[in-house]
């Protein structure tokens, strides 16, 4: 069973601080790594992709990976309460695969005021 | 911005009945998918399709379970007869090349 795992949190940080967001993943082959957020009741929102070593920035947010010890982590810079919601983590599996995703439980996020 | 379109947004229905969850992927993409979510879960991959066949599918997806894309938009999950613990948000999603977009779900509940 391939599992991605996250600390379910809740993760709370005071707005405009730095809130970082971590994921493990036991496919050592997995290809292709999302962070997705998801606000109550809603469905999973894309906010950054990352396919190789090394960090990703896209406004706020940077994502991290390291391959080689199966980790991939999500920093949101100047947080805002809007972004107070839960972090999915999901990745896409080596090998033959047409792009499932096996997400993570979620890190629940709390920016407060 | 194109977007996974998805209906209904709430089906009600009883034990034993056969539902029907619609789903528009976006129109460009190739690959989609059907995922589900039990309330306070993870979400669970269900069935990927393409070029008009299952190209993949999870343990969840037993004989109850069927997709379709009857048409060049519409992209279907039917669940035969329903039980209890299908009650669920169900995710249609699609995707061109990498990234996959999600629709806005289907609350299934079955009473």
């Amino acid at each position: 069973q391939k599992e991605v795992e996250q600390n379910s949190g809740p993760l709370s940080v005071p707005e405009g601080a730095i809130a970082s967001l971590n994921c493990t993943y036991s496919d050592r082959v997995s290809q292709s790594f999302f962070w997705y957020r998801q606000y109550s009741g809603k469905s999973p929102e894309l906010i950054m992709s990352i396919y190789s070593n090394g960090d990703k920035e896209d406004g706020r947010f940077t994502a991290q990976l390291n391959k080689a010890s199966q980790y991939v982590s999500l920093l949101i810079r100047d947080s805002q309460p809007s972004d107070s919601a839960t972090y999915l983590c999901a990745v896409t599996p080596g090998g033959t695969s047409y792009g499932k995703l096996t997400f993570g439980q979620g890190t629940i996020l709390t920016v407060h005021p | 911005e194109p977007e996974v379109t998805q209906t209904p947004s709430h089906q009600v229905t009883q034990m034993g009945q056969e539902v029907i969850l619609r789903c528009v992927p976006i129109s460009n993409h190739l690959y989609f998918y059907w995922y589900r979510q039990i309330l306070g879960q993870k979400v669970e991959f269900l069935v990927s399709f393409y070029n008009n066949e299952i190209s993949e599918k999870s343990e969840i997806f037993d004989d109850q379970f069927s997709v379709e894309r009857p048409d060049g938009s519409n992209f279907t999950l039917k669940i035969r007869s329903t039980k209890l613990e299908d009650s669920a948000m169900y995710f249609c999603a699609s995707r061109n090349q990498g990234e996959q977009f999600f629709g806005p779900g289907t609350r299934l509940t079955v009473l």
